[in-house]
């Protein structure tokens, strides 16, 4: 199957600072990445949706200046948590679809940030 | 917009027993259906997918998961679980169209195998 990865996987940050957290398609062009946020023992709930090339589309009660999404590449998603704050300690996992099957969606292992 | 339902909030039952975790969904146009796994510590995993053709569905590990497109339901089961199918299970849905689009989850079951 398709593999997606997402780096780090761990990353522990002091309160105001930005971390910058990337989704890579290791085997396939993928065209349209998401983002999404797991809280413990919760669902994933989408964040945002990204088509290489363009702006991010976000969902409705995201912050679109906190949490900057950039697709440059057809293999490379990043999302960057600026001016970070505990309530922003999350699981963020990114997923992506493209050529290979835009039908369905490949899952990164996610990333846990916890903001101090 | 699209909204998914899993009533089983906490399932929890004995090896060898039977599963059948519910799942509906509301939308009026054409799905795509699926189900994941999330093992403790472990990321996404999936277990079977729906697109279209024969309704029932098989999947890895023994799971399987019928499409009832008049109930707008995609029911996740398995004849005989195992202590290592505790995980957390989300049923997730898309709306079939040219072009990749979101997924919306339920809000996960979590089943606990006993020995």
């Amino acid at each position: 199957g398709a593999v997606v990865s997402q780096h780090p996987s761990r990353v522990i940050c002091k309160s105001g600072t930005s971390v910058k957290i990337e989704c890579r398609s290791l085997d396939f062009q993928a065209t349209t990445m998401f983002w999404y946020r797991q809280f413990p023992k919760q669902s994933l709930m989408l964040m945002a949706t990204s088509n290489e090339g363009s702006k991010a589309t976000y969902e409705q009660g995201v912050e679109k200046d906190k949490f900057l999404i950039n697709h440059a590449s057809l293999t490379l998603s990043t999302l960057t948590v600026t001016s970070a704050h505990p309530e922003d300690s999350s699981f963020y996992i990114c997923s992506a679809a493209g050529t290979r099957a835009y039908n369905e969606q490949f899952f990164g292992p996610g990333t846990r940030l916890t903001v101090l | 917009a699209q909204s998914v339902s899993q009533h089983n909030h906490h399932v929890i039952l004995s090896e060898a027993a039977s599963l059948e975790l519910g799942c509906n969904y509301s939308y009026g146009g054409t799905v795509n259906l699926f189900w994941y796994v999330q093992y403790p510590g472990q990321h996404l995993q999936l277990l079977l997918k729906y697109f279209s053709g024969d309704p029932l569905v098989k999947g890895i590990k023994g799971f399987e998961a019928e499409f009832i497109k008049s109930k707008f339901s995609f029911n996740l089961r398995k004849p005989s679980v195992q202590w290592s199918d505790t995980a957390e299970y989300f049923c997730a849905v898309n709306e079939r169209t040219g072009t990749a689009s979101k997924l919306t989850f339920g809000t996960g079951t979590r089943l606990q195998v006993t020995l």
